[in-house]
């Protein structure tokens, strides 16, 4: 079958930097995706990585490893506009899109 | 930029009554998608449709029908709608490619669907 797996909730502190975790066992990948959804609103993207390794956007940055079907979304400097919902998609070999539940990430001032 | 408006922010209907949600997107997508979306699970598909008059079923497609007449618009449809069917409904489109990198999907706000 296929899953993805990331924590329901996460928190941490405005300032600080946070680490949230997304692996995966699809049939097929062609590239892993992380949106923002904030609450009562629509998912906006945030990155696609289909290439290991790091990719820095920012204060965001989103790290890939296909041989360990993982990856992370690194956000740094918290601000209270980054409580959101994040969520973590692969695009598998049919070219859908397999979603994990997202994480609820919680910022404290 | 991108709309991808949808008909309704909330709507509340009864057990058995048809349900139409309706879906437009501004950017000559050829590909769009229904999702719902409950609380502990991922974004489950539904249904999506890859052009005009034509669609698939996704993971979940029972209970539900949809419609595509027209590029920019895409109906999803209950034809009898049932409290299990109270849920987030997002709709999505995006372009038809095969590059990897242009697949991202624009959303729309939800239509928050209460069956009583």
């Amino acid at each position: 079958g296929q899953n993805i797996d990331q924590p329901t909730e996460m928190t941490a502190t405005e300032g600080a930097i946070v680490q949230i975790n997304c692996t995966y066992q699809t049939s097929g990948f062609n590239g892993l995706f992380w949106y923002q959804q904030h609450a009562g609103e629509a998912p906006t993207f945030l990155s696609y990585d289909v290439l290991d390794g790091l990719e820095e956007k920012g204060r965001f940055s989103s790290f890939l490893s296909r041989s360990k079907g993982y990856s992370y979304l690194l956000l740094k400097e918290l601000q209270m506009k980054d409580s959101a919902s994040y969520l973590c998609a692969v695009m598998d070999s049919n070219y859908q899109l397999i979603w994990g539940a997202g994480t609820k990430l919680i910022i404290k001032p | 930029d991108v709309k991808v408006t949808q008909s309704s922010r909330y709507l509340v209907k009864r057990t058995g009554e048809k349900v139409f949600l309706e879906c437009v997107q501004d950017m000559d997508h050829e590909n769009m998608f229904w999702y719902r979306q409950d609380p502990g699970l991922g974004l489950r598909l539904i249904y999506f449709s890859y052009d005009v008059k034509m669609k698939e079923k996704g993971d979940i497609p029972e209970g539900y029908s949809v419609s595509r007449e027209k590029k920019e618009r895409f109906s999803l449809i209950l034809e009898s709608a049932s409290t299990n069917q109270t849920s987030m409904y997002l709709c999505a489109s995006k372009f038809r490619t095969s590059d990897l990198w242009s697949n991202e999907q624009f959303f729309g706000p939800g239509t928050r669907l209460t069956v009583l």
